[in-house]
């Protein structure tokens, strides 16, 4: 079935460092593929998304890439802020599926 | 922009007691979801409905049902609380179709003692 793999956490890094948080995903077809962003105390938020191979979603200096020949969709972003400290989570949506899997989530803190 | 409201933000209940917890979205999404989430797992599906009175079970139906009586509201029921049901609960609505992402609300933490 379709499932989400995402890179175990937590990470912990410095203002200004690059942040790469990986995401692979097992599907049939061409999924639509998710990063949502947990802030503390509150629910989900869409971040960004790709509907398409090599679709590219971007948001707040945050990027991903549907890479199909990787079956990934790796979180990027070049330099951090202290705000940027949450759980990130990737999900998949399958072609005709009314449902959302999500990753278990990576919890991101930066540090002054 | 998309609200999804759930009616409460924390919750202390006594074992045995039936719970209720309600979720209401203003964009008349199709497809509305509850989901637990604890730590080290990640969210677990509980129940998804795609329609009015219609729904589907998740990954952890056990213990739980819920109501969609209306397009804008469902509910999650726990019929006789347990202590490992002490969790948060996340409600979330979409749209129809694989392109659409999903918009939460902000989470009721559920204590059971």
């Amino acid at each position: 079935g379709d499932s989400v793999t995402q890179m175990e956490g937590p990470v912990t890094l410095s203002e200004e460092a690059f942040l790469t948080i990986n995401c692979t995903y097992t599907a049939t077809g061409y999924p639509s593929l998710f990063w949502y962003v947990q802030y503390p105390g509150e629910g989900l938020q869409l971040l960004l998304k790709a509907t398409k191979a090599d679709d590219k979603g971007s948001n707040k200096g945050f990027e991903a890439t549907y890479r199909k020949e990787t079956t990934s969709f790796h979180l990027e972003k070049g330099s951090v802020q202290v705000s940027d400290s949450a759980v990130y989570f990737c999900a998949l949506s399958g072609a005709g599926a009314n449902n959302l899997f999500f990753g278990t989530g990576t919890r991101l803190t930066v540090i002054p | 922009d998309v609200k999804v409201t759930q009616s409460s933000r924390y919750l202390v209940k006594r074992t045995g007691e039936k719970v209720f917890l309600e979720c209401v979205q203003d964009m008349d999404h199709e497809n509305m979801f509850w989901y637990r989430q604890d730590p080290g797992l990640g969210l677990r599906l509980i129940y998804f409905s795609y329609d009015v009175k219609m729904k589907e079970k998740g990954d952890i139906p056990e213990g739980y049902s819920v109501s969609r009586e209306k397009k804008e509201r469902f509910s999650l029921i726990l019929e006789s609380a347990s202590t490992n049901q002490t969790s948060m609960y996340l409600c979330a609505s979409r749209r129809q179709g694989p392109l659409y992402g999903a918009f939460f609300g902000q989470g009721t933490r559920l204590t059971v003692v």
